[in-house]
């Protein structure tokens, strides 16, 4: 099974581009990365995924390396409210589960 | 959110009973999912449905059972519970189909406690 790595934190200034890595080298040549991120208390939200092009959506970008080894989630302005827990994870076809570990708890600072 | 709702949203209950947690979707989504999540240990798959009647072991499936009688609902059962099932437990529907992306939109959440 493919396995992530991601840093446990980070800070971010409110309004600055927030770079969030994630490493996922033993990722099947099928299998996609997904991003999500949770809030306190709330279900995980999903944000982008992408397979080996990188993708653009209206909450944020991703940025796929060529081997696919890692990737880099992309928040181009943030928000106070953008401060979560992100995490990457592979997936695939319909029915597989994802995994989560621990991810990377983002704090958007004034 | 993809119309999904998790009833109850917090309940406190007392070892060895059995507990139902209903998760309610209404879009008509084939795949259904149950996960646990806690400290230490991210979020872990219990059981899914790709079907009404069709279900099949996460990787945490000991201790509960489900059901899927129809599309819309799918019922998560601790026969008897037991303090570890303390968690939260998030549904999650995906509007991926076989053979493709399966992106999953998960519903809000039940904090369980057994006592």
């Amino acid at each position: 099974d493919a396995k992530t790595t991601q840093p446990t934190s980070m800070d971010c200034a409110e309004g600055r581009a927030a770079n969030l890595p994630c490493n996922h080298s033993t990722i099947s040549g099928n299998e996609y990365v997904y991003w999500y991120r949770q809030i306190h208390s709330q279900g995980p939200q999903y944000i982008i995924h992408g397979l080996k092009n990188n993708e653009t959506n209206e909450m944020a970008s991703l940025i796929i390396t060529e081997d696919r080894k890692s990737s880099t989630l992309i928040l181009p302005h943030a928000t106070l409210r953008d401060t979560a827990v992100y995490y990457c994870t592979p997936g695939n076809n319909a029915g597989n589960m994802l995994t989560f570990g621990g991810g990377t708890r983002l704090m958007v600072k004034p | 959110d993809a119309g999904i709702t998790q009833s109850p949203r917090h309940k406190v209950t007392e070892t060895g009973t059995p507990v139902t947690l209903r998760c309610h979707q209404t879009e008509n989504h084939r795949y259904m999912y149950w996960y646990r999540q806690d400290p230490g240990h991210g979020l872990r798959l219990i059981h899914y449905s790709y079907g009404v009647k069709d279900t099949d072991k996460g990787e945490v499936s000991d201790g509960y059972s489900v059901s899927r009688s129809k599309t819309e609902d799918f019922l998560l059962t601790l026969e008897s519970a037991t303090s570890s099932q303390t968690s939260v437990y998030f549904c999650a529907i995906s509007t991926g189909t076989s053979g493709q992306s399966d992106t999953q939109y998960f519903g809000p959440g039940t904090r369980l406690t057994v006592l």
